[in-house]
């Protein structure tokens, strides 16, 4: 079946603007995550949303950093005013539930100049 | 926090050769461990996983044990092959969080033919 699924690929933005990135979880996972993969720090949780909890958003870096989950499915994640120490490749990844295994999606390629 | 410290690369290996990438944890309690692995172009996909201690996790080839007395969990193969070069990830998750992955800054492997 169809694995998750990001949107875009790649986005290349100016410093000040705002972006949306997208991710398609597998149909039926009630489980999502964002990470982030930079030069300079790894691979960094962001947030992760778990059916209709309340979202665990300990990983965003700063408060120009928000996610949504609409209807338990699609998610978006949006950074305001992005600066250059935002360019990272943003990983989405699902699972059935809570504790079981992450499947990632391409990631999103963003760089801001 | 919890952390995850694996083995510097890159690594450069021929064919056949023996491929050890060690990787130690700091973690409160009794996390979950894994190594995810990255090949050329694709998404990060779960290649192996431990649950507790003493387990041995293993797939295509490839063997990790839960070492508690060490905090390690060293990925091994025996006979590497040209398809096997990408780069590999030591990840954990808490017990109390069991959905946030911590990862290492990940080893690239190239295998010569």
């Amino acid at each position: 079946g169809a694995g998750v699924s990001q949107s875009p690929s790649n986005k290349v933005t100016e410093k000040g603007k705002d972006v949306e990135l997208r991710c398609d979880p597998i149909s039926g996972h009630t489980a999502l995550y964002w990470y982030r993969q930079s030069l300079g720090q790894g691979l960094e949780f962001l947030i992760y949303f778990q059916g209709n909890s309340a979202p665990d958003k300990s990983g965003l870096p700063s408060d120009r950093f928000s996610a949504e989950r609409t209807g338990g499915s699609v998610s978006t994640l949006t950074i305001q005013r992005t600066q250059q120490e935002d360019s990272a490749v943003y990983l989405c990844a699902s699972s059935p539930g809570q504790g079981s295994e992450q499947y990632f999606g391409p990631g999103t390629r963003l760089t801001v100049t | 926090g919890d952390s995850v410290t694996q083995m510097e690369g890159p690594v450069t290996l021929s064919e056949e050769a023996f491929l050890t990438i060690n990787c130690t944890y700091t973690a409160t309690g009794y996390p979950s461990l894994f190594w995810y692995v990255q090949y050329p172009g694709e998404g990060l996909q779960l290649l192996l996983k431990a649950t507790k201690a003493d387990d041995k996790g293993s797939n295509k080839g490839f063997e990790a044990t839960y070492r508690k007395e060490t905090t390690s969990f060293h990925l091994e193969k025996g006979s590497v092959q040209v398809s096997d070069s990408a780069v590999y990830f030591c990840a954990l998750t808490p017990r109390s969080n069991d959905y946030k992955l911590s990862f290492g800054a990940g080893t690239t492997v190239t295998v010569r033919a």
